[in-house]
């Protein structure tokens, strides 16, 4: 069965810093993967996606994430925070084992960006 | 640019009445999620729905929940006897493919059972 653990409940960073917020996943197949960002109030926005190919995958608003197959990773970075970065962010998994495709997430991040 | 819709925003009911929650999906996606998040903890997948019927549902979609599309623009989650635990956010989701395709997601329901 899949599974996704993001360490971390909240990370609080100053503008301008490093966003480094990490998801690893399990997975008996090889995996799908998706980072989502929700403002407050506001419902799930895709970030960006893996499939297949290119390990290192961009997103919106500046984000990376990089596939690391041999740590079971996805973090999720941002070279120089935004005070509109701050929200809370999931990591899932496509459940591709079964028919319905459900997402699989992560407890969640929260993003603080400090002035 | 296409976007889900949920209605209402916010529903408070009283324990044991049922709830219908809408959601609008993109309109020419073919498959058709309901997730919760309860405060503070995850997101949490209830049903998928393709072709009029259910493709997977969760342990938590028992026998008080239903799903339907009563025509070609609407997708609703009914509750039918709420409990105070169903109190949570509910969230509608779509896609035009599976698994790679991405999840496009509504606002949310916020749902409080008194």
């Amino acid at each position: 069965a899949q599974s996704v653990t993001q360490l971390g409940s909240h990370v609080s960073v100053s503008e301008g810093a490093l966003v480094l917020l990490r998801c690893n996943y399990s997975s008996s197949v090889p995996p799908y993967l998706f980072w989502y960002v929700q403002y407050p109030n506001q419902g799930l926005q895709l970030l960006l996606k893996y499939t297949t190919g290119a390990t290192l995958v961009k997103g919106i608003n500046g984000f990376e994430a990089e596939f690391k197959k041999s740590e079971t990773s996805f973090h999720l970075t941002k070279p120089s925070a935004h005070m509109s970065d701050a929200a809370e962010y999931f990591c899932a998994v496509s459940d591709r084992a079964n028919q319905g495709g459900k997402l699989i997430f992560g407890q969640g991040t929260e993003l603080s960006v400090k002035p | 640019e296409p976007e889900v819709t949920q209605t209402p925003s916010h529903q408070v009911t009283q324990m044991g009445q049922e709830v219908i929650l809408r959601c609008v999906p993109i309109s020419n996606h073919l498959y058709f999620y309901w997730y919760r998040q309860i405060l503070g903890q995850k997101v949490e997948f209830l049903v998928s729905f393709y072709n009029n019927e259910i493709s997977e549902k969760s342990e938590i979609f028992d026998d008080q929940f239903s799903v339907e599309r009563p025509d070609g623009s609407n997708f609703t989650l009914k509750i039918r006897s709420t409990k105070l635990e169903d109190s949570a956010m509910y969230f509608c989701a779509s896609t035009e493919r599976l698994s790679t395709d991405t999840q496009y997601f509504g606002p949310g329901t916020r749902l409080t059972v008194l």
